[in-house]
Order: C-alpha cells, then sequence, then structure tokens
C-alpha cells in the first residue's frame, strides 16, 4: 500500500538556524513527489514537483532533494514568515491521478 | 479569476442536513479534485474530474457524498444527511495538466470549514 510519513511531527526553529525536514515514501511506480506549504486558515501552496532520484528544486530558502525512499526539505536560514505547515504528497502507479499526501510537518521559525 | 475560490468559506449545519459546497477553478483549468482535510490528519482524496471523462469517485466515503462538474468548470460537492464526521475542511484544487506537471501543479482554493453540530 502506499504510504507517505513526515517527519518530525512539529519543528521549532530560531531565526537562521538551518534544518531539514523529511518526508519517507512507499509507492508503486513514482510518478512524482510534490511539497507544498499550508499557512493556517488556507489552502495548501505549490512549491516543487520532483520526478527522480538525484533531482533537486530550489526556491529563495528552500532546496528539495529526492531519492529513492525520501524526500527531504532543507531551509537554509529561515525567516519567521517561513512558519507553516509543509505537506508532502505522491502520485504513483496505484492511484491514477490521485495524491497521496503525508501528515504534514509544522513548522515555526521564532524571531 | 487569479485563484480557485469556494464558498462558502465557513458552514455551520445541523446534523441530517444536506450541504451543498462550490468551487469555481482557475479558468481553462481542465483537472479538478476535492480533498477532505480533517483536523491533525493529512489530506484525503474524494473525487476528480478531467475535462469530459467521467469523474473518478474511488476516494467518496460514502454513498451521501456525491459531486458534479457543470460544463467542465464550476463543481459542487454535496454532502446528504450530514454526519458529526463529516466536519472538516473541504479543498478544492484544479490544475492546467491532468497529471499536475509543469512548474504550477495543483492550485489550492482556501477550502470551506464545515461543521456539523
Amino acid at each position: 500500500e502506499d504510504q507517505v510519513t513526515q517527519s518530525p511531527e512539529a519543528l521549532r526553529l530560531q531565526e537562521g538556524e538551518s534544518s531539514s525536514l523529511n518526508c519517507s515514501y512507499t509507492v508503486s511506480g513514482l510518478r512524482g513527489l510534490f511539497w507544498y506549504r499550508q499557512d493556517p486558515g488556507k489552502g495548501p501552496e505549490f512549491l516543487f514537483t520532483l520526478y527522480s532520484a538525484g533531482e533537486e528544486k530550489e526556491k529563495e530558502r528552500l532546496k528539495a532533494t529526492l531519492t529513492k525512499k525520501e524526500s527531504f526539505l532543507h531551509i537554509t536560514a529561515p525567516k519567521p514568515e517561513d512558519s507553516a505547515t509543509y505537506l508532502c504528497a505522491v502520485r504513483g502507479d496505484n492511484y491514477g491521478q490521485n495524491f497521496v499526501f503525508g501528515p504534514g510537518t509544522r513548522l515555526s521559525v521564532l524571531p | 479569476g487569479a485563484g480557485v475560490s469556494q464558498s462558502p468559506s465557513n458552514k455551520v449545519t445541523e446534523k441530517g442536513k444536506d450541504v451543498e459546497l462550490r468551487c469555481d477553478p482557475i479558468s481553462g483549468h481542465t483537472a479538478l479534485y476535492w480533498y477532505r482535510q480533517s483536523l491533525g490528519q493529512g489530506l484525503e482524496f474524494l473525487i476528480y474530474f478531467q475535462g469530459n471523462s467521467a469523474p473518478d469517485k474511488s476516494g467518496l466515503p460514502s454513498d451521501r457524498f456525491s459531486a458534479e462538474r457543470t460544463g467542465g468548470s464550476v463543481s459542487t460537492l454535496t454532502i446528504q444527511r450530514t454526519q458529526q464526521e463529516d466536519s472538516a475542511v473541504y479543498l478544492c484544487a484544479s490544475s492546467l495538466f491532468p497529471t499536475g506537471q509543469g512548474a504550477y501543479g495543483y492550485t489550492f482554493g482556501s477550502g470551506t470549514r464545515l461543521t456539523v453540530v
């Protein structure tokens, strides 16, 4: 069964303190791994799509990487405005056009 | 419009009543999804529309749930005889490409928070 887990569940960082969020997945025939950011009371906002192991994508202070079993979202020198829940989702052969979402990591960046 | 619009933003209903939730996708987007997000849980897939194809209803949790998409644009999610366990945020997403490829993935609306009392 396709599964997505994320760790840690919650993370508190001081402003400027770099760290990484983990997304581990089990999927038959990965057709894409997606990272989203979700602010309270809003829908998820698309960040990155990764398709194959070794691929990396960057956007401002965020960098996403992918291996055959997991993806990392690296946050370099975070700012308080980076505080949000970060969601990981995968598409695989068993789910047609659907995503399987992980439970998310709640990130708080303190000034 | 510029984004995916959902209405109402909040809905409180009595147990046993029917509710309709509306989604206006981005103009021209052929793919449309409904997801449900319960407190502390991940997003749960409900239904997927792609152009004029038959919708993928495999995620609907019971026959009390139904959805339609008129004219390939606006979609309505209907929940009949609501139960307390239906309380959640219902999110709609749309995409230009059916597989969510390209630079922008799927664009989500802000959701409808449904509370069944």
